[in-house]
């Protein structure tokens, strides 16, 4: 069975772009959640969707935001980058509703902001 | 606020000794924990959970203990080996039904031959 797959894994762009990350989550789960990760901070919750809606959102600006499509792959996109944004950004997938609550992750794409 | 915290950014274990990593949390309402593993250039993976109606869980090398009055867990790896030098986060949530997890900062494990 296929794993978390993430694209792309590298990226730099400079503050003020934009940027898009894909997540296509195992065959079967319909939850998929995204996380930063950066040295000082750990992993950070951004957000949680599940059949197309957002079902959970942590402390982030208005600036990231996600979706899901109706084949439960999902994007993340962050405007107008800051260099704080450098980060190892992980989506997650998870089977809900008779599932462990285990998260099945990624390897993550790695965002650098200059 | 950090509800989940992981105090030891680092700990050293010779092989076959026991590794204890330590997590305290802060928010009552979390009723399920986790421990992930995660190597350099990759995601974390799933080790070992356990409910708060329990206390104790093992699998393997791997046992959980959670201590809800002291709002703490830790989990033990033995015998500890070199190839489970990763880093060990600890996450936490209010259900094991959502994808919503709070994480620690993680511990990175060196197990020295």
């Amino acid at each position: 069975k296929a794993g978390v797959t993430q694209t792309p894994r590298y990226l730099i762009k400079t503050r003020g772009q934009q940027v898009t990350l894909s997540c296509s989550p195992i065959s079967g789960h319909r939850s998929v959640s995204w996380y930063q990760q950066t040295p000082g901070q750990g992993l950070q919750f951004l957000f949680e969707y599940f059949s197309e809606t957002q079902r959970n959102k942590g402390n982030f600006p208005g600036r990231f935001s996600g979706r899901q499509f109706s084949n439960s792959r999902s994007e993340m996109n962050v405007s107008t980058l800051e260099l704080g944004d450098s980060a190892l950004y992980l989506c997650a997938s998870s089977l809900l509703n008779g599932g462990t609550g285990e998260l099945f992750f990624g390897e993550g794409s790695r965002l650098t902001v200059l | 606020d950090q509800q989940v915290k992981q105090n030891s950014p680092s700990l050293s274990v010779q092989e076959g000794r026991i590794s204890i990593l330590n997590c305290d949390y802060t928010n009552s309402m979390f009723d399920y924990f986790l421990w992930y593993k995660k190597y350099p250039a990759e995601g974390p993976t799933f080790l070992i959970s356990i409910s708060s109606i329990k206390d104790k869980n093992e699998d393997g090398r791997f046992t959980v203990f959670l201590n809800k009055s002291a709002k703490h867990l830790s989990l033990h790896i033995v015998p500890s080996q070199p190839g489970d030098s990763a880093v060990y986060f600890c996450a936490a949530s209010e259900d094991n039904q959502g994808g919503k997890l709070i994480f620690g900062q993680g511990t990175e494990l060196s197990v020295k031959p």
